[in-house]
């Protein structure tokens, strides 16, 4: 299939490890977070959201961390898996409108 | 498969023509949206749809662009006289409004457009 990001930058783990991938926003209207995962040749996969007036929220194996005043999400995925290697976006939305605005992304490889 | 489906999947048009894809939302879900994406960058918005009604347009969406969703169901995104420049994927989403909470952006497989 194709690949998706090119240039990305790429956070090698092994399987096991806990993972962290860390996204940076610059508007301070956002009010909304969102985190996708998009492997090659497919459309971006829900991972997990949050809103602004929380400063953490925790799945099944992934945690999002918000930091608003240094204005910064963070991703933390247990115990890394093959099956989680694939592109990471970040998402923000601004209060009063729909659109999601993307990150640049981060690859994520998980080595056996 | 209950999740958002586009068709194409896969499309290659000679610079010039028109293409058309279609979405087509989980059901039930009000909200339909379509982002473009080319390689090694996030998905960029271009517009939105809360049942037939166009609410938001990026500046993106020039005037060879055209999204429709007439029964508030499906939708077609139309580019006319396509550039290469217009090569890219395009995805589409959709979302359940309820309430004030902000909805989750749910998105299709996308459509992989290559103008020759």
């Amino acid at each position: 299939g194709e690949s998706v990001g090119l240039h990305l930058p790429t956070l090698s783990v092994q399987e096991g490890d806990n993972s962290i991938i860390n996204c940076a926003y610059s508007n301070s209207a956002s009010d909304y977070f969102i985190w996708y995962k998009q492997e090659s040749g497919k459309g971006p996969q829900f991972i997990i959201d949050i809103r602004s007036n929380m400063d953490k929220r925790q799945g099944q194996r992934v945690t999002v961390l918000l930091n608003k005043t240094v204005k910064h999400l963070s991703l933390q995925i247990a115990a890394t898996q093959p099956g989680d290697s694939a592109v990471y976006f970040c998402a923000e939305k601004e209060t009063g409108f729909q659109k999601l605005v993307f990150g640049t992304g981060t690859r994520l490889l998980v080595s056996p | 498969d209950t999740g958002v489906s586009q068709d194409p999947r896969h499309k290659i048009t000679k610079r010039g023509q028109n293409v058309t894809f279609r979405c087509d939302p989980i059901s039930e879900h009000n909200r339909l949206y379509w982002y473009r994406q080319t390689l090694g960058q996030g998905p960029e918005f271009l517009t939105y749809f809360q049942n037939e009604a166009q609410l938001e347009k990026s500046r993106l969406l020039s005037d060879r662009f055209s999204a429709e969703r007439p029964k508030g169901s499906f939708s077609t995104l139309e580019i006319q006289r396509t550039e290469q420049g217009d090569s890219a994927m395009y995805l589409c989403a959709s979302s359940y409004r309820a309430g004030a909470r902000t909805d989750t952006q749910y998105f299709g497989p996308g459509t992989r457009l290559t103008v020759l």
